[in-house]
């Protein structure tokens, strides 16, 4: 079972700052079947990444999401008020599908 | 507009059962798979299992294997979540989403549509 390790836990920003988010496995990750998913409290996941790299429609070219193997990032540009958030990433490339333990980005 | 529409809260005593349901629409249910997520109070997401639309299919996390069963019905474009022998430990918001027509790899793409959740609560 691939387990995702997402990190830091916790990350410090203010508006208009890089952010960049880190999901290590345990194992390689089949052809980069790795999403991300943003979560505000009280509302369901959203999807922002898929594929790795590719965007969900709708989702503002500030997020992109890169990386292979066993190491991913998500990097958001430049954080809009609204990006504050819980971020996690998921792995879809066996059956043991699986999420990582989420990384808050709050408002420094 | 594509939507998942799911049953509301439910109150179980330990050991018993519960089955939450997921209403879909603004697409072709048998074209897409159906994941089961939950997330316990101040806790991270855990998968659940997936069940496809086209033909029932399903891959359940081990950790609910024997204790989780996932249908669906075609003719109401509906899912549902059955889970036993409930604890406290599942008390949670139990969420479905939808996702491509297999359980994972090319066609998986991500949970793209996500239902409103549905809170469960374990208490005696």
């Amino acid at each position: 079972e691939i387990v995702l390790t997402q990190s830091p836990g916790t990350l410090s920003l203010s508006p208009g700052e890089r952010a960049t988010l880190s999901c290590r496995a345990s194992q390689s990750v089949s052809s980069s079947y790795l999403a991300w998913y943003q979560q505000k409290p009280g509302q369901a996941p959203r999807l922002l990444i898929y594929d790795a790299s590719s965007r969900a429609t709708g989702i503002p070219d500030r997020f992109s999401g890169s990386g292979s193997g066993t190491d991913f990032t998500l990097t958001i540009s430049r954080l809009e008020p609204e990006d504050f958030a819980v971020y996690y990433c998921q792995q879809y490339g066996d059956s043991m599908v699986a999420f990582g333990g989420g990384t808050k980005v709050e408002i420094q | 507009q594509v939507q998942l529409v799911q049953s509301g809260a439910e109150l179980r005593k330990p050991g018993a059962s519960v089955r939450v349901s997921c209403k879909a629409s603004g697409y072709t249910f048998t074209s897409y798979g159906i994941n089961w997520v939950r997330q316990a109070p101040g806790q991270g997401l855990e998968y659940m299992g997936w069940i496809s639309g086209y033909n029932g299919n399903t891959n359940y996390a081990q950790k609910f294997q024997g204790r989780v069963t996932m249908t669906r019905d075609t003719a109401t474009n509906t899912a549902y979540m059955d889970l036993r022998s409930l604890s406290s430990d599942d008390t949670a918001v139990y969420y479905c989403a939808r996702s491509g027509g297999y359980s994972y790899g090319q066609y998986y793409q991500g949970m793209d549509v996500w239902g409103q959740g549905t809170t469960v609560t374990v208490s005696s």
